[in-house]
């Protein structure tokens, strides 16, 4: 097993520009998940793919947004960055849609100024 | 709305101290529930997860939880703590028809040796 690999896993950014973060979903795994871990606080839904496909969406704002490719490797764009954007990212992924337990990425750091 | 509370922030234990983490999850119809480690430094581990069936569940590293249906609980447990425990610990509620996790804010465990 590969796991889940993210790049990069730091980055800085000015608010009101765009970043985009990948993911490498698991060897044999098709749906990709992205969480949003604020400090001090437990992982928040952004959206799951699954076969290149959004098939559910959290609480966040339309700037968010995503991408699976065919090799089930993902995407996750924030566009007009602000300063509450500065978390963790997480990318999770597993076979089965989720329900039997993803595994998680060690995430991006995202640090907007 | 769902939701997950995990009632304790900071836990600090001597090693071989016995160990309880609360969660308590909303109600929502049928639920699966999973408790995630993250070691300093790490990406968050399963630690265990249940669906059905036993309501006691039995984990990596001898961790065990408990799913009590009419206190909507699922309280993670070890009877015996080692310093490598210290992590953060997560509780979190996948509910039926949907695929996001919804998490706790986790708990910081402390061991000492």
């Amino acid at each position: 097993e590969t796991g889940v690999t993210q790049s990069p896993t730091h980055l800085i950014k000015t608010r009101g520009q765009q970043v985009t973060l990948r993911c490498s979903s698991q060897s044999g795994h098709n749906t990709v998940s992205w969480y949003q871990q604020a400090l001090g606080q437990g992982p928040q839904f952004i959206f799951q793919y699954y076969r290149e496909e959004e098939n559910g969406r959290g609480n966040f704002p339309p700037r968010f947004s995503g991408l699976q490719f065919p090799n089930y490797s993902s995407e996750l764009n924030v566009n007009a960055l602000e300063l509450d954007d500065s978390a963790l990212y997480l990318c999770a992924s597993s076979l089965t849609g989720g329900n039997y337990g993803y595994t998680f990425g060690s995430g991006t750091r995202l640090t907007v100024v | 709305a769902q939701s997950v509370s995990q009632h304790n922030h900071h836990v600090i234990l001597s090693e071989a101290a016995s160990l309880e983490l609360g969660c308590n999850y909303s109600y929502g119809g049928t639920v699966n529930l999973f408790w995630y480690v993250q070691y300093p430094g790490q990406h968050l581990q399963l630690l265990l997860k249940y669906f059905s069936g036993d309501p006691l569940v039995k984990g990596i590293k001898g961790f065990e939880a408990e799913f009590i249906k009419s206190k909507f609980s699922f309280n993670l447990r070890k009877p015996s703590v080692q310093w490598s425990d210290t992590a953060e610990y997560f509780c979190a509620a996948s509910y039926s028809g949907t695929y996001k996790y919804i998490f706790g804010t986790g708990t910081r465990l402390k061991v000492l040796a």
